[in-house]
């Protein structure tokens, strides 16, 4: 059974540009939650997708924008790339209920130049 | 708001000793609290989790951490450190919307490093 699988892991963008990142959750997961982490930091949410819907909204931009498939796959676009994009962005799938830990992906590392 | 609080950014500890990661958290209402694990270039990698029940929790690879109400903290504790275990460690706490979904709220981590 694979695991959070995200795409690509490594990235270099230049200033103003826009990317996007791509996410596949754990098998029989139905949410996913994107977060941001920078260097020296933890974890912090970006946005979270339930039934192709954002559910749920951290303190970014809208810069930052997702979408949800049917599949449950999920991708996070960032427009207008600034240098302070620069981050390890994580992927986490879970299911939708309360009592259950999430799956975090390995991460795509997004460099900013 | 919720929050957690790592107070140490980096605990050293001999190969064989036994180890704790601190941390402290402040929520309103039941806590639901998680430690995750991070590896050099790698996601994040569940330990265990502190929903309701016994205050001691056993999760993976040896570790336990302990649940206490009274001093709002959540240790993750392992009786005998291995070099292997060295990696960056994240306290949790699973915040609630009133629509019914959830974030976590990472604390700013500690580096565990286990000396040979």
């Amino acid at each position: 059974d694979a695991g959070v699988t995200q795409s690509p892991t490594h990235l270099i963008k230049t200033r103003g540009q826009q990317v996007t990142l791509r996410c596949s959750p754990k098998s029989g997961h139905d949410t996913v939650s994107w977060y941001q982490q920078a260097l020296g930091q933890g974890p912090q949410f970006i946005f979270q997708y339930y039934e192709e819907e954002e559910r749920q909204r951290g303190n970014f931009p809208d810069r930052f924008s997702g979408h949800q498939f049917p599949n449950y796959s999920s991708e996070l676009n960032v427009n207008a790339l600034l240098l302070g994009d620069s981050a390890l962005y994580l992927c986490a799938s879970s299911l939708s209920t309360w009592d259950t830990e999430a799956f975090f992906g390995q991460g795509t590392r997004l460099t900013v130049v | 708001a919720q929050s957690v609080a790592q107070p140490e950014d980096q605990v050293n500890v001999a190969e064989g000793n036994p180890l704790t990661v601190k941390c402290t958290y402040s929520v309103s209402g039941n806590p639901y609290l998680f430690w995750y694990v991070q590896y050099p270039n790698r996601g994040l990698q569940f330990l265990l989790k502190y929903i309701t029940g016994d205050n001691l929790v056993k999760g993976s690879y040896g570790f336990e951490a302990e649940f206490n109400k009274s001093q709002t903290s959540f240790h993750l504790k392992k009786p005998s450190a291995l070099v292997s275990d060295s990696a960056l460690y994240f306290c949790a706490v699973r915040d609630f919307t009133t629509s019914g979904t959830y974030k976590y709220i990472f604390g700013t981590g500690t580096r565990l490093k286990v000396l040979a």
